[in-house]
Parts: structure tokens; C-alpha cells; sequence
């Protein structure tokens, strides 16, 4: 079945280290997208990708990294700089046709103390 | 900029009656809609989308929403829901530049709708 996979689940982490979060998807979709979600304040754009080797920063993008360099992946990298860390990352992915859904994994739980 | 509200944070209900769910948005220009559910922890599955055409728009698992341009609202209804309702609720907005979605969305606060025996 096709669909997209963010792994871990869940994932602590120290304060002051960089984590990886992962996300892959085998709906041949061009386009991908990493938003984050806290409580009471729904979804935000974190950084977005519409091609390989391509990206662009969302609403809260200081203090995370991506890349681009296949089709299919588009991994979240959570640094140091992020003063609060602690959400629920989803990771999101379309075709590039103009009225097409985003359809979304299942998300990462990242817990940083 | 595009923004949303969900003017209910939390909606209780018992089983059968009916529920509406409310979603505001502002934009300068056109605008595709989306409702989403999201069960506790796991992903968001889209409901329904308003993209064109006839403005009620009928979704998933029993439930519509109905554009109302010059109210810029896009509520969420279901005549009789289901304890397996319970979820939590998100309104979404894409803009369209020239004619085109770039699949960015904003999402509303979310409401989060607990249906009772």
C-alpha cells in the first residue's frame, strides 16, 4: 500500500543535541512538507519542498534544517537552536497538481528534557 | 497572509444529535478549503475539500460543510454522529496565486469534539 512512513513513533532527546526525524513516501508525490503541532495552536509550516534538491522555508523554520536529495525522503532536522523542541511533527506530501490534498503520515513525537 | 479560526475549542455532544463545527477564514484572494480529523496520535485524514462549484460539499463518514463566500465560513455539519467521532477537528485554507495552489495550508486551533453515551 502506498503512503507515507515518518519513523520513530517516538524519540526523546537531551537538550543541545541535533535529532533526525524521518520521512519517506512511495505515493510518488513531488511535493512535501514538515509542519509541527502543539496543543491549542494547530498546524505550522515548518519548511516545504515542491522538487528534488529544492526547498523552501515555512512559517517557523529558525532552528531546523532539511534536504531534498531524493524523491521520496525528506528528513527534519531538529538542531540545537530550536528553543522548544517538544511537539508532534507531521510530515505531509501532494502531487503537484493545484487542487490536490495533502495526504499525511502518522507523525514523530519528539520529546527533548 | 491567510488565517483561520475555529471559534469552538471543544464541542461536546451526546450520540445522534446533531453537530456543527465552526470554521472562519480571512484571505485576499481565492481560496481552496479542506476539513481534517485527527485521531490521537496518528496523522490527519482529509474529510472534505471546497475547491469549485456547488457550495455544499458532502465528505466522508457522513459529514458536509458548506461555503458561504460573504461570510468567509466554512463549517463543518453532521446530523447524527457516533461515538467513533470523537476526534479532534482541524479547518484548513490554501490560497490561490494565478490560478494555482502550492499546497500550502494554513490550519485553524482545531476542535476537538467528544461525543457522549
Amino acid at each position: 500500500d502506498g503512503g507515507i512512513t515518518q519513523s520513530p513513533k517516538y524519540l526523546f532527546r537531551k537538550e543541545g543535541q541535533n535529532v533526525t526525524l524521518s520521512c519517506e513516501q512511495n505515493l510518488n508525490h513531488d511535493a512535501m512538507y514538515w509542519y509541527r503541532q502543539d496543543p491549542g495552536q494547530g498546524l505550522r509550516l515548518i519548511y516545504y519542498s515542491q522538487i528534488v534538491n529544492d526547498f523552501q522555508k515555512g512559517d517557523i523554520a529558525e532552528g531546523y534544517s532539511v534536504s531534498r536529495e531524493k524523491k521520496e525522503s525528506f528528513p527534519l532536522t531538529v538542531t540545537s537552536a530550536q528553543k522548544n523542541p517538544t511537539a508532534f511533527y507531521l510530515c505531509a506530501s501532494r502531487p503537484d497538481r493545484g487542487n490536490s490534498p495533502l495526504h499525511f503520515g502518522n507523525g514523530t513525537r519528539l520529546t527533548v528534557t | 497572509a491567510q488565517s483561520v479560526t475555529q471559534l469552538d475549542s471543544q464541542v461536546p455532544v451526546f450520540e445522534e444529535a446533531p453537530v456543527e463545527l465552526r470554521c472562519n477564514y480571512s484571505s485576499s484572494v481565492s481560496v481552496y478549503l479542506f476539513w481534517y480529523v485527527q485521531y490521537p496520535n496518528q496523522g490527519l485524514q482529509l474529510l472534505l475539500k471546497y475547491l469549485s462549484g456547488s457550495t455544499l460539499v458532502k465528505g466522508i463518514n457522513g459529514f458536509e460543510a458548506e461555503f458561504n463566500k460573504s461570510q468567509t465560513s466554512f463549517h463543518l455539519r453532521k446530523p447524527s454522529v457516533h461515538i467513533s467521532d470523537t476526534a479532534e477537528y482541524f479547518c484548513a485554507v490554501s490560497e490561490l496565486r494565478g490560478g494555482t495552489s502550492y499546497g500550502k495550508l494554513t490550519f485553524g486551533q482545531g476542535t476537538i469534539l467528544t461525543v457522549h453515551p
